[in-house]
């Protein structure tokens, strides 16, 4: 059963960099032609995609964060990853993994305080 | 502003039917499979409905799917107090070319 599972850094200050990682188990992400996305929920409020990545290494980012986001793979350790450069505290939100838009992580909150 | 326009809210009695609806544009529900997604309180979104209508497997059929032109919706028949949840739509976008989704709507079930 495909599961994904993110973790990284809960609490950052302004300015800092985001470091995530969605590890998968269950399936190995070199199989198939999915695409591994991100996605982040601010506080109360609606989904926002942030970008996607395919096991070939080829990424694809949402316009508005496109120049602060590297989406990238590893498939010896079967895990993808985001870095999120320059956080201010609008970055502060829930950020899930997901296969094909259609299996999800649980997710892992991000906080940007001074 | 979404991209997709939901309800705010909706709200039904038990064993009643609701349907929540999301208008969008050529560009993104005119041209793209729709995704709806259940959120539980503090928990992920959920796959309830892919390709416009389709049902995943371990997904009740008490949910269903459906698309005409550049609006979707989703239905929810025989509403269970377990039904109350966040639910959003989500689509490609081919002119932004990116992923969208709906505002999202909260449902009641009274």
């Amino acid at each position: 059963q495909l599961q994904l599972q993110e973790s990284g850094s809960g609490l950052l200050k302004p300015s800092q960099t985001l470091s995530l990682t969605c590890a998968v188990s269950g399936a190995s992400i070199s199989n198939g032609n999915y695409s591994w996305n991100w996605i982040r929920q601010p506080p109360g409020k609606g989904l926002e995609w942030i970008g996607y990545i395919f096991h070939s290494g080829r990424t694809h980012y949402d316009p508005s964060l496109k120049s602060r986001v590297t989406i990238s793979v590893d498939i010896s350790k079967n895990q993808i990853s985001l870095r999120l450069n320059s956080v201010t505290a609008a970055d502060t939100a829930t950020y899930f993994c997901a296969r094909g838009m259609k299996v999800w992580g649980q997710g892992t909150t991000v906080t940007v305080s001074s | 502003q979404s991209v997709l326009t939901q309800p705010p809210s909706v709200s039904e009695v038990p064993r009643q039917r609701v349907t929540i609806s999301c208008s969008g544009s050529r560009s993104n529900i005119g041209n793209n499979a729709v995704n709806w997604y259940q959120q539980l309180p503090g928990k992920a979104p959920k796959l309830l409905i892919f390709y416009d209508d389709m049902v995943p497997s371990g997904v009740s059929d008490r949910f269903s799917g459906s698309k005409s032109g550049t609006s979707a919706s989703l239905a929810i028949n025989g509403l269970q107090s377990e039904d109350e949840a966040d639910y959003y739509c989500g689509v490609w976008d081919d002119s932004l070319n990116t992923w969208v989704f709906g505002g999202g709507t909260k449902l009641t079930v009274l």
